[in-house]
């Protein structure tokens, strides 16, 4: 069973705060994503990491930045949050491609909203 | 580049009758895989199956089968037996190995059961 877990799972704050998403696996799993979703629409890809020191952004384009100092742990920073960063954000974890065909597990989600 | 198309965005079945989601995929890799996932309205993402380009059988997990048409580009999830709690959003994904193994998602379909 995926054991991966995020804080908070709700998060309401206003403009300009600074935030940290927390996201933390027990699998051992190298590999670590960043999802935005909207509601009801599809998952769009923002961050991922190979493993620790390793980051890379996603293709949609996101004014957050993220940090790997432990295999485990994946945490997502918005320096100044804004309305338009209202979302759910999902984080995931695999051994990418070379086991079970890199099937991800994911967290339960933060889902944000910014006044 | 990849693309993932799900052309239903709702879907309607009785309980215990069966249900094909559709899922067409355009890639250029020779090596690919393709996942499904089940979103229910909690908001986690709950891996269901996986088929990789190579695999020669339809993988089946359970109720769910995935019925891979290599040729047609396809990979439509089947749910056998249709079950009240079955009623959610469902994902189709492959795996993008330019992005450490990320997955790229299609729009999803929503599955309502109905008793």
């Amino acid at each position: 069973e995926a054991d991966i877990y995020q804080t908070p799972r709700y998060l309401v704050i206003g403009t300009g705060k600074k935030i940290t998403l927390e996201c933390s696996q027990t699998m051992g799993h190298d590999k670590m994503y960043w999802y935005q979703q909207d509601p009801g629409m599809e998952l769009h890809l923002i961050h991922y990491s190979y493993g620790v020191n390793s980051t890379e952004k996603g293709d949609l384009s996101s004014e957050s930045t993220v940090s790997r100092i432990r295999t485990e742990h994946f945490p997502l920073t918005l320096e100044s949050a804004r309305p338009s960063h209202t979302s759910q954000y999902l984080c995931a974890s695999s051994f990418g491609g070379q086991r079970g065909g890199g099937a991800q597990y994911f967290g339960p989600g933060t889902r944000l909203t910014v006044l | 580049a990849q693309k993932i198309t799900q052309t239903q965005p709702g879907m309607f079945v009785q309980e215990k009758e069966a249900v094909t989601l559709d899922c067409t995929y355009d890639t250029s890799d020779q090596s690919y895989g393709l996942f499904w996932y089940k979103q229910p309205s909690s908001g986690e993402m709950i891996f269901l199956i996986y088929q990789g380009s190579y695999d020669e059988q339809n993988a089946t997990e359970g109720r769910y089968s995935l019925n891979f048409q290599k040729a047609r580009k396809s990979a439509n999830l089947v749910i056998s037996a249709s079950q009240l709690g079955d009623s959610a959003m469902y994902f189709c994904a492959m795996r993008e190995p330019h992005s450490g193994y990320a997955l790229n998602f299609g729009k999803g379909t929503s599955l309502l059961v109905t008793p």
